[in-house]
């Protein structure tokens, strides 16, 4: 079955950059059904939507983050990214990478188990 | 773009039925048809419960329903089981070809 894996660094410090990555395994992250996208949870919030990349590798991000946010794909590597820049703690959340299923759904139908960052 | 509103807190008793509500704009939920909702438990990976307002994934129990008029989307839980008890999230595309969630509602089972 399709599964996605979040991994990178825990600890990430105020004006440096966080970087994450998402490998998705079961299935071709070329295939043309799918944007895929970053998700955060603060502790104690709600979900936020961040940003999603297609396979094209042509992007959208969340209004609110657009200027610090960059999401990109390695069709090679079969595995997404997730940069944003000058974090402060209001970043530290639980991030998610998910899978939108395009015209089936119209929804994040798998996601990762997510993996907590902290800004500190 | 601010998130749906959705209550806090919703409970009930075993086999009781529940209704969460997600009101935005018509900017998102009110616009289109693209309103999902996902169940978190805490620690584990949000799962995809209704789509397309009122559509279940294979698998979702027919306890969950969705529906939608303006503005407002509900979601509602028929039957209510212990294992109900999560968080559950709305969320809608938007005019901005963006996604946003609502902010999330704790359902406690009595």
């Amino acid at each position: 079955q399709v599964q996605l894996q979040e991994s990178g660094p825990g600890l990430v410090k105020p004006s440096q950059t966080l970087s994450l990555t998402c490998i998705v395994s079961g299935d071709s992250i070329s295939s043309g059904s799918y944007y895929w996208s970053w998700i955060r949870q603060p502790a104690g919030k709600g979900l936020e939507w961040i940003g999603r990349v297609y396979t094209s590798g042509s992007t959208i991000y969340s209004p609110s983050l657009k200027s610090r946010v960059t999401v990109s794909i390695d069709t090679s590597k079969n595995q997404f990214s997730l940069n944003l820049n000058s974090v402060t703690a209001a970043d530290t959340a639980v991030y998610y990478c998910a899978r939108f299923r395009l015209s089936e759904t119209n929804a994040f139908d798998i996601w990762g188990r997510g993996t907590m960052v902290t800004v500190s | 773009q601010s998130a749906p509103t959705q209550p806090a807190s919703v409970s009930g008793s075993p086999g009781q039925s529940i209704t969460i509500s997600c009101t935005g704009t018509s900017s998102d939920v009110g616009g289109f048809n693209y309103v999902s909702w996902y169940q978190h438990h805490p620690g584990k990976a949000p799962k995809l419960m209704i789509y397309d307002v009122n559509k279940r994934p294979s698998g979702v129990s027919n306890r969950f329903s969705g529906s939608k008029s303006g503005n407002t989307a509900s979601l509602t839980l028929s039957g209510l089981q212990a294992e109900d008890e999560a968080d559950y999230y709305c969320s809608s595309y938007t005019s901005s070809s963006t996604w946003v969630f609502g902010g999330g509602t704790k359902v406690t089972v009595l």
